[in-house]
């Protein structure tokens, strides 16, 4: 049972362009959700996190949006960057554990 | 520097020959876990534990033993290890037991002939 789903593989977009990922989830038990960023060769990195009361957060180019209503999260890079190209997983977490996505590869193009 | 550290980084080992992949944080962080990355199926938690003594079984626990007898230190331990424990392995933890977000270690790639 796949509790949190990544349903895009890849996405790739234009620098300075909006950068759009997308993730749903079934497990309404989920307290919060995290976004990391992981490249090649290096452990996941916290990016940004939401609560389920909340849903906004924005931390500089990066904002989560929460739909508790659609299950569905997602995050948006403004202005996209060729740094920030990457694989970036989503997780819910709740009784002590924490559940990630497949994963979608972020390709941005200088 | 707040870190995870994992060791080894790297190990090609063969079917049945028992290993164990350390992982130490200098974080005084409570809570302690592994993740498994494989193509198509993303990060997937092996075990957990919430503080010294106390583990608990993740999504894929199977042919996997852990045990925190300190703090700082999560092994892993593979008795047994067969080709399709063939991934990268995460170690992970954070300060909180319940929530909060994850450091992680920068990941030991494990190959089973």
């Amino acid at each position: 049972d796949q509790q949190v789903k990544q349903n895009s593989p890849s996405l790739s977009v234009q620098e300075g362009r909006i950068s759009i990922l997308n993730c749903d989830y079934t497990n309404s038990m989920f307290d919060y959700f995290l976004w990391y960023k992981k490249y090649p060769a290096e452990g996941p990195t916290f990016l940004i996190s939401i609560s389920s009361i909340k849903d906004k957060n924005e931390d500089g180019r990066f904002t989560v949006f929460l739909n508790k209503s659609a299950k569905h999260l997602s995050l948006h890079i403004v202005p996209s960057q060729p740094g920030d190209s990457a694989v970036y997983f989503c997780s819910g977490g709740s009784n002590y554990k924490l559940t990630f996505g497949k994963g979608t590869l972020l390709t941005v193009n200088p | 520097e707040a870190q995870v550290t994992q060791n080894p980084r790297y190990l090609i080992t063969v079917t049945g020959k028992k290993l164990t992949v350390t992982c130490s944080q200098n974080m005084n962080h409570e809570y302690m876990s592994w993740y498994r990355q494989d193509p198509g199926l993303g990060l997937r938690q092996i075990y957990y534990s919430m503080n010294v003594e106390v583990t608990d079984k993740g999504d894929v626990p199977e042919g996997y033993k852990v045990s925190r007898k300190e703090k700082r230190n999560f092994p892993l331990i593979l008795e047994s290890p067969s080709p399709n424990q063939t991934s990268l392995y995460f170690c992970a933890s954070r300060l909180a037991v319940d929530t909060g977000e994850l450091f992680f270690g920068e990941g030991s790639r494990l190959t089973v002939l």
